[in-house]
């Protein structure tokens, strides 16, 4: 079955630093990936989404890849603060009914 | 930008009983709303797919008779968890999908708990 997979559960870095998440897809090709950032008791928040003919997406101080030869997209956070500590979810359009099919997400942790 | 809000954003009920979760578009008009439900420390999971003036679609292992999903109109889609035990107890999210669009908008979620 279509998996999407985040395998670090958890990341701390110090401030300033710039953080790198990795997803891992397996059994399909996803046409695009998505990534959210999720604050604890709220609903995901849309961030960025990349198509799998980008091979890099830039917003701000966030910047996505996309390798489809690795099956990996990385997620980096350039300049981190202690403000960007959140879980940050991967996702992508896998089911039958057009929905979204998540990783368990990764805890950032950024310390002053 | 597009907002979903959802109500109410925490809710305990006692065993047995019944609750409903809104999930409302609120500057835009959405076909197709999803209801996912999230344990912790877990990614979300679908439980159903609403779709506007029809029958919600259910996923493998969710009671459709225990999770009764209202898409009345464009802008808004109810679950009700029936007969709640503790084991119903989780972070409820609903998604919006813009009309014509991929494009989806989440909730804020709703924490329910079941004593």
């Amino acid at each position: 079955s279509q998996k999407i997979e985040q395998n670090s559960e958890a990341l701390n870095i110090q401030e300033g630093k710039t953080a790198t998440l990795t997803c891992n897809y397996t059994n399909y090709s996803p046409a695009y990936l998505q990534w959210y950032r999720q604050d604890p008791g709220r609903g995901p928040v849309f961030l960025l989404l990349i198509r799998e003919n980008e091979k890099e997406k830039r917003k701000e101080r966030l910047k996505v890849t996309f390798d489809t030869t690795l099956k990996q997209s990385l997620f980096h956070i350039t300049a981190s603060q202690p403000a960007d500590s959140a879980t940050y979810l991967c996702a992508s359009f896998g089911g039958s009914q057009g929905n979204l099919i998540f990783g368990k997400g990764t805890k950032l942790s950024v310390k002053p | 930008g597009a907002v979903v809000s959802q109500h109410p954003s925490r809710v305990i009920c006692k065993s047995g009983t019944s609750v409903k979760i809104e999930c409302r578009s609120l500057d835009f008009q959405a076909t197709t709303m999803f209801w996912y439900r999230q344990f912790p420390k877990q990614s979300l999971m679908l439980m159903a797919t609403s779709n506007e003036g029809s029958k919600a679609t259910y996923e493998q292992g969710v009671e459709k008779d225990k999770f009764l999903i209202n898409h009345a109109s464009l802008t808004l889609s109810t679950l009700t968890v029936t007969s709640a035990h503790p084991e119903d107890s989780s972070f409820y999210i609903c998604s919006a999908v813009l009309q014509g669009s991929y494009e989806q908008y989440f909730g804020p979620g709703t924490r329910l708990t079941v004593t």
